[in-house]
């Protein structure tokens, strides 16, 4: 399975954009890049899943770069609501990208 | 739509006591997963079941957890007997997998916190 590396932490104020890069060296040829978000006191959250390129949705964005090393999860405008932990997974299916590592714990101040 | 659920939400015992967490998954969803998060870290897999086949449970530790997932619907986590270190919180989650089609997303329940003294 492909190992996974985020930052620890980000902080960010309110309106800015905030971009969560996660890096997967050894990322296979099937595998999908999928982002959850994860409130205290709740299960994690699917947030967007790609495979390249581009995906955009009503909550985020991914950017993945041609060679699918690297992802980034783009927040534009956050809120104080967005306070959460995001966690980037790799795999190429629902029983395969089993494993959360850390997550980036993003604070957003006022 | 009702989404994964779990209980109890939370649960206090005593170490060495037995302690079991309820899962129901989404309708329809053929993969049910049971994770374990200790604070500050990300969910640890502990079972994944297929229908009501454990497909993966290497991570499970079998001197004092098990679980099943009778009909391949409902399913069940027992902690015997719990130890100090079993304070964590038990996520339940559910996914629906079709051979050759990626789904990726896995729906979790809000969790049970289990608290051992």
């Amino acid at each position: 399975l492909a190992k996974t590396t985020q930052p620890i932490s980000m902080d960010s104020y309110e309106g800015q954009e905030v971009n969560i890069t996660c890096s997967h060296n050894n990322i296979a040829t099937n595998d999908y890049i999928t982002w959850y978000q994860q409130f205290p006191s709740q299960g994690p959250r699917f947030i967007i899943q790609g495979y390249k390129t581009k995906v955009t949705n009503e909550v985020a964005s991914l950017f993945i770069p041609a060679d699918r090393k690297s992802s980034t999860l783009s927040l534009p405008r956050v809120s104080l609501s967005d306070t959460a932990v995001y966690y980037c997974l790799v795999g190429y299916n629902a029983g395969n990208m089993l494993t959360f590592g850390g997550g980036t714990r993003l604070m957003v101040k006022p | 739509e009702a989404g994964v659920v779990q209980s109890p939400r939370y649960k206090i015992i005593e170490k060495k006591q037995p302690v079991a967490f309820w899962c129901n998954p989404i309708s329809g969803h053929n993969t049910l997963y049971w994770y374990l998060q200790n604070l500050g870290q990300g969910p640890e897999l502990l079972i994944r079941y297929e229908n009501e086949e454990a497909v993966d449970d290497s991570q499970l530790p079998k001197d004092r957890f098990s679980a099943e997932r009778l009909k391949g619907v409902d399913s069940t986590l027992k902690i015997q007997p719990a130890e100090l270190g079993d304070s964590a919180v038990y996520l339940c989650a559910s996914s629906l997998d079709v051979i050759g089609l990626n789904t990726g997303e896995l729906f979790f329940g809000e969790g049970s916190r289990l608290t051992v003294l």
